[in-house]
């Protein structure tokens, strides 16, 4: 099964705010990485959050870490018809020094008018 | 940068064709991924590459798939002989670890290939 795990779809509604929940296995993980696949294109670095710090904000962006519950959540303010995408929560691996990812299923995040 | 580059774009080939893609990583990056993405499997590791060198293959689904990476700038995936279920977006990342925002991937346009 899959080590980071995401809910496959969220629906919101134009100016609501989104919330995407994942969880981690690797507690010793450095660092952990919202990633935004838009249609047709590859996956882009959204937003990052180094494992010291429990909360970073980036202008609509909002990303929370629980290293107890080995938990990341990204929050979306005033959400837009142009966030929907997939998207990917990542970990990287403390036993690995080549820069592989460790990446969830992603959640399909729809926006409705 | 120009980025990840990756071609083709599109391929369309018949079951039994031998299919090549080639993937350019960004400049200065020393490891490269090549990822499969289809609806029912989500996104998969294939292989992964440091230094040109081939860390980690045990993603490969069959010996059908080999990759190679014959020099810094440039590295093939190849399928050999191709069949339908191997339809799918396959992506090229690269990254140099330990940057300063980690592991960073950044990831090339795709490659949409259809097996008939």
């Amino acid at each position: 099964g899959e080590d980071v795990e995401q809910s496959l779809f969220l629906s919101v509604r134009e100016g609501d705010s989104s919330v995407i929940n994942c969880t981690y296995t690797d507690s010793s993980s450095t660092y952990l990485y919202w990633y935004k696949q838009e249609p047709g294109a590859g996956l882009r670095l959204l937003t990052y959050i180094f494992s010291n710090m429990d909360m970073k904000q980036d202008q609509r962006l909002t990303v929370l870490l629980n290293k107890k519950d080995k938990h990341l959540s990204l929050r979306i303010a005033d959400t837009q018809t142009g966030d929907s995408a997939i998207y990917f929560c990542a970990e990287s691996f403390t036993t690995d020094s080549w820069g592989k990812l460790q990446f969830g299923a992603g959640t399909q995040v729809v926006v409705t008018p | 940068d120009a980025g990840v580059i990756q071609s083709p774009r599109h391929e369309v080939t018949e079951m039994g064709q031998e299919v090549t893609l080639r993937c350019k990583p960004i400049s200065g990056h020393n490891s490269l991924f090549w990822y499969r993405q289809t609806m029912m499997r989500g996104l998969e590791l294939l292989i992964y590459f440091n230094n040109n060198v081939p860390i980690d293959d045990s993603g490969m689904p069959e010996d059908r798939f080999s990759a190679k990476m014959p020099n810094a700038s440039f590295s093939t995936l190849k399928i050999q002989p191709s069949e339908p279920r191997d339809s799918a977006v396959y992506f090229c990342a690269s990254t140099r670890p330990a940057s300063g925002s980690g592991n960073e991937q950044f990831f090339g346009p795709g490659t949409r290939l259809t097996v008939l």
